[in-house]
């Protein structure tokens, strides 16, 4: 089974602190996501990583940035956290772009 | 990317099988049909795909028309864990294509 995981469930952080957040997936998977899922928006896309050291954003990369130093970790930065990044972060991985994509749990965001 | 359309909620009896519909009138040939589901506060779960040919494996089966505009997910004996949010996705396999997740479909599932 393909395992994604998150570092943390939940986060409590505050305006201006700077955010990392990680995941690392087992099966050597090529490509890696950030997406933030917010109430009434549906998943959208923050990052996406094709290959080590990779990177592309996706439809809202603003106030975030990405690293991609090993193939099973892809960290996502938030270098100076706001309110409206208040979220849940989910991490996703597929073998290859165009293939199913599997999730992990997601990390439940709060910046006070 | 084509769009799809699903009932905002549905209700299955546990035992019984539980049949999801999406529309996608405007699917392209080279696009793809995608199911995950969405449990409470978890990350999105893959279910099945599919392009023109129905599927089953050991989750769900997917039967797609022969015009390819819906399609239904079944799973065949629901149980209360099936109680989710589920999402059908109209995918290419262009690169660069990613997953448009829509509000999807609440399924509570009743003892």
């Amino acid at each position: 089974d393909v395992k994604v995981t998150q570092s943390s469930r939940y986060l409590v952080k505050r305006t201006g602190e700077k955010v990392f957040l990680e995941c690392v997936q087992d099966m050597d998977h090529e490509n890696m996501f950030w997406y933030r899922q917010d109430p009434g928006l549906g998943l959208r896309l923050i990052y996406f990583s094709y290959d080590v050291k990779m990177k592309e954003k996706g439809d809202i990369p603003e106030g975030y940035s990405v690293s991609r130093e090993k193939k099973e970790r892809f960290s996502l930065i938030l270098e100076s956290a706001s309110t409206n990044q208040t979220s849940m972060y989910l991490c996703a991985s597929s073998l290859s772009v165009n293939y199913e994509q599997y999730f992990g749990p997601g990390t439940r965001l709060t910046v006070t | 990317d084509a769009k799809t359309t699903q009932p905002t909620s549905m209700d299955c009896a546990e035992g019984r099988a539980a049949n999801l519909p999406c529309n996608h009138s405007t699917i392209s040939g080279n696009e793809y049909v995608y199911w995950y589901r969405q449990i409470h506060s978890q990350g999105p779960q893959y279910i099945i795909h599919g392009l023109k040919n129905n599927e089953t494996n050991e989750m769900a089966s997917l039967i797609i028309t022969e015009d390819r505009k819906s399609s239904t997910l079944i799973l065949p004996h629901a149980t209360l864990r099936d109680t989710a949010v589920y999402y059908c996705i109209v995918r290419s396999d262009n690169y660069g294509q990613n997953f448009v997740f829509g509000p999807g479909t609440r399924l509570s599932v009743l003892p």
